[in-house]
């Protein structure tokens, strides 16, 4: 069975202390691992798309790699404005995935100024 | 450009009604979502629809139905509601071929009495 867990639950920081978000995969063949940010109320926005391993992606103060077990989310240097639930979702290999995601229960990150 | 709009946003049903929950998007997306998001359980998805005319079961599809009539539109019933039902429901969209992000609407809260 496809599983997902994510590392920490919660997870507090000062503004500008720099950390990272673990997200563990057990897959029969992994086709795409997806980060997405969720704040209260909203629906998941989509961050990045990794599809092999030592791949990395970054955007602003974020930055995704891919191990074949995990992948991690590093948070440079974060802002109060970073705070929000960041979800890990794998896509299986395989005809009839259909693009169906399996996704973990999510970290929540709190950036105090 | 809208994306993935959901209607209603918020609902209060009593055990034993029906209702729909409306999906739709202007992506021209060929596939669609349904997800349900509890405390602690991460998002699971309940049908999906891999074009107009199709449905498919997902991790959790008892006590739902679902109808793609239009490209467009993906709707959710619930046919006799149920406290166990009571979750933040959330849509997506992705292109055919699977490898791209789902987008997402930004929910349904719904709460059985």
């Amino acid at each position: 069975e496809d599983q997902v867990t994510q590392s920490p639950e919660a997870l507090r920081l000062q503004e500008g202390e720099s950390s990272s978000l673990n997200c563990s995969y057990t897959v029969s063949g992994l086709r795409g691992l997806f980060w997405y940010r969720q704040d209260p109320g909203k629906g998941p926005e989509f961050l990045f798309t990794l599809y092999s391993a030592g791949e990395e992606k970054e955007k602003e103060r974020l930055k995704a790699t891919l191990t074949k077990k995990e992948s991690f989310l590093h948070i440079t240097a974060p802002k109060p404005e970073d705070s929000a639930t960041y979800l890990c979702a794998v896509q299986v290999a395989g005809g009839t995935s259909y693009g169906k995601l399996t996704f973990g229960q999510g970290t929540i990150l709190t950036v105090h100024p | 450009n809208a994306g993935v709009t959901q209607t209603p946003k918020f609902r209060v049903l009593k055990t034993g009604q029906s209702m729909t929950l409306l999906c739709a998007q202007d992506m021209n997306h060929e596939y669609m979502y349904w997800y349900r998001q509890d405390p602690g359980m991460g998002l699971r998805l309940i049908h999906y629809s891999v074009g107009e005319g199709t449905t498919a079961k997902g991790e959790v599809p008892d006590g739902y139905n679902v109808s793609r009539l239009k490209k467009q539109n993906f709707l959710l019933g619930l046919e006799s509601a149920a406290p166990s039902q009571t979750s933040v429901y959330f849509c997506a969209s992705t292109p055919a071929g699977g490898r791209q992000p789902q987008h997402f609407g930004d929910g349904t809260r719904l709460s059985i009495l």
